[in-house]
């Protein structure tokens, strides 16, 4: 069946640094999207792509789709300790499930040294 | 309300015990998913509502599990005769649109530990 695998699972960088997590996905993706959960909290949507390219940005977070559509990554610069969660990718492929059954990734989770 | 909101946001059962998790999703949001997170996991499909249309339950584990949205509004998962394994954080989220899972809104959860 349809996977969506993230890397790295976990990424420890200091406050300032950049980080990114990837995204890949074994067929190919009508959208893509973002979610961030924070510690004991729920998933957050973040941004949804559907373009081949496409790039998004919001302040310090760059998303970008891959051409093939079976790829993407999430770029935060200069990272602050409010970035502190886990990340996940989600796609819906028309080759799995219903619309309904987007398939999530296991999520990078980022911690930030002050 | 504001946000999806999930009742009880904590509950305990022994191994073999029903229990009913409700979800209320945003006022107005056509299409309810059921999600179920495991620790460390990224959310699992379970289920989804467009209105009071079950449209797909093909990630219910198995027959124990049943899922209702009879007014198109709040939604129940229930699960029968519960089993370790069924010990989780279970996700309810609305969307907006028909168009399945966009820019979906998720509940806090429910986290159900089974003893």
């Amino acid at each position: 069946g349809q996977q969506v695998m993230q890397i790295p699972q976990y990424q420890h960088v200091q406050e300032g640094e950049d980080f990114t997590t990837y995204c890949n996905s074994s067929t190919t993706l009508s959208n893509i999207q973002w979610y961030k959960q924070r510690p004991g909290g729920h998933p957050v949507f973040l941004i949804q792509l559907v373009k081949s390219g496409e790039v998004k940005k919001q302040k310090r977070l760059t998303f970008q789709f891959g051409e093939a559509k079976k790829n993407s990554s999430l770029h935060i610069t200069a990272t602050q300790t409010t970035d502190v969660g886990t990340y996940f990718c989600a796609g819906w492929s028309p080759y799995g499930g219903s619309q309904g059954n987007l398939i999530f990734g296991k999520g990078t989770k980022l911690s930030v040294k002050p | 309300g504001a946000g999806v909101s999930q009742s009880p946001r904590y509950k305990v059962a022994k191994r073999g015990q029903d229990v009913a998790l409700r979800c209320d999703p945003i006022s107005g949001h056509v299409s309810l998913f059921w999600y179920q997170q495991a620790l460390g996991q990224g959310p699992e499909f379970l289920t989804y509502f467009q209105n009071e249309a079950q449209l797909d339950k093909s990630g219910l584990p198995s027959d124990r599990f049943f899922a209702e949205r009879p007014e198109g509004s709040v939604s129940t998962l229930k699960i029968q005769r519960t089993q370790q394994e069924d010990s989780a954080v279970y996700l309810c989220a609305s969307s907006q649109t028909s168009g399945g899972f966009q820019k979906g809104f998720f509940g806090p959860g429910t986290r159900l530990t089974v003893l």
